[in-house]
């Protein structure tokens, strides 16, 4: 069964001070890992496709890198608008995506 | 946002109702999906359509139906509203037959919260 566990659920930072999200998976053969960000009222906005172990992904802040297990998100010198909740998901075999339940980051002047 | 309306965007219903929500999309993609989201569950699969006509369970379905006459709308109705359904509906959209490397997932709504009471 196609599995995504993320952690923390929830990460306090202070501005500028850079840390990592994680992705742990299990699927029936990986065709992506994605990588969504979700403010408080909206859908799910995307960020990240990755789709083989050793890719590696930067977007402004971001950086998503991905081994055959897992996946981290980096966040580098964050800011308060970084503030969000972050989702991963994979897709596997059956097309459909499986999401983690998120780790919501907030980021404090 | 890419063309996907979810209305409406909020709603309260009592029990024993039957609810429809409705999606509606503008960039003619081909699969069409509703997801339910929970504090500690995350985005969980109801229903989706892989074109008019064809719609597919997902890992909650029991007590959703849905229906796709169209490529741009695809409803979901709650048959009889009950209070284990309040949540946040999300409609999502996606072609599959983007080229390898140009897979974006899915494009979300922007959800309905649904209240049963």
């Amino acid at each position: 069964e196609d599995q995504v566990t993320q952690s923390p659920e929830a990460l306090r930072l202070q501005e500028g001070e850079s840390s990592s999200l994680n992705c742990s998976y299990t699927v029936s053969g990986l065709r992506g890992l994605f990588w969504y960000r979700q403010d408080p009222g909206k859908g799910p906005e995307f960020l990240f496709t990755l789709y083989s172990a050793g890719e590696e992904k930067e977007k402004e802040r971001l950086k998503a890198t991905l081994t055959k297990k897992e996946s981290f998100l980096h966040i580098t010198a964050p800011k308060p608008e970084d503030s969000a909740t972050y989702l991963c998901a994979v897709q596997g075999n059956t097309d459909k995506l499986i999401f983690g339940t998120g780790t919501r980051l907030q980021v404090f002047p | 946002d890419a063309g996907i309306t979810q209305s409406p965007r909020h709603k309260v219903t009592e029990t024993g109702t039957p609810v429809t929500l409705r999606c509606h999309q503008t960039e003619n993609h081909r699969y069409m999906y509703w997801y339910r989201q929970d504090p500690g569950h995350g985005l969980r699969l109801i229903h989706y359509s892989y074109g008019v006509k064809d719609t597919d369970k997902g890992e909650v379905s029991d007590g959703y139906s849905v229906s796709r006459s169209k490529t741009e709308d695809f409803l979901l109705t709650l048959e009889s509203a009950t209070s284990s359904q309040t949540s946040v509906y999300f409609c999502a959209i996606s072609d599959l037959a983007l080229a390898q490397g140009a897979n974006y997932g899915y494009t979300f709504g922007s959800g309905t919260r649904l209240t049963v009471v």
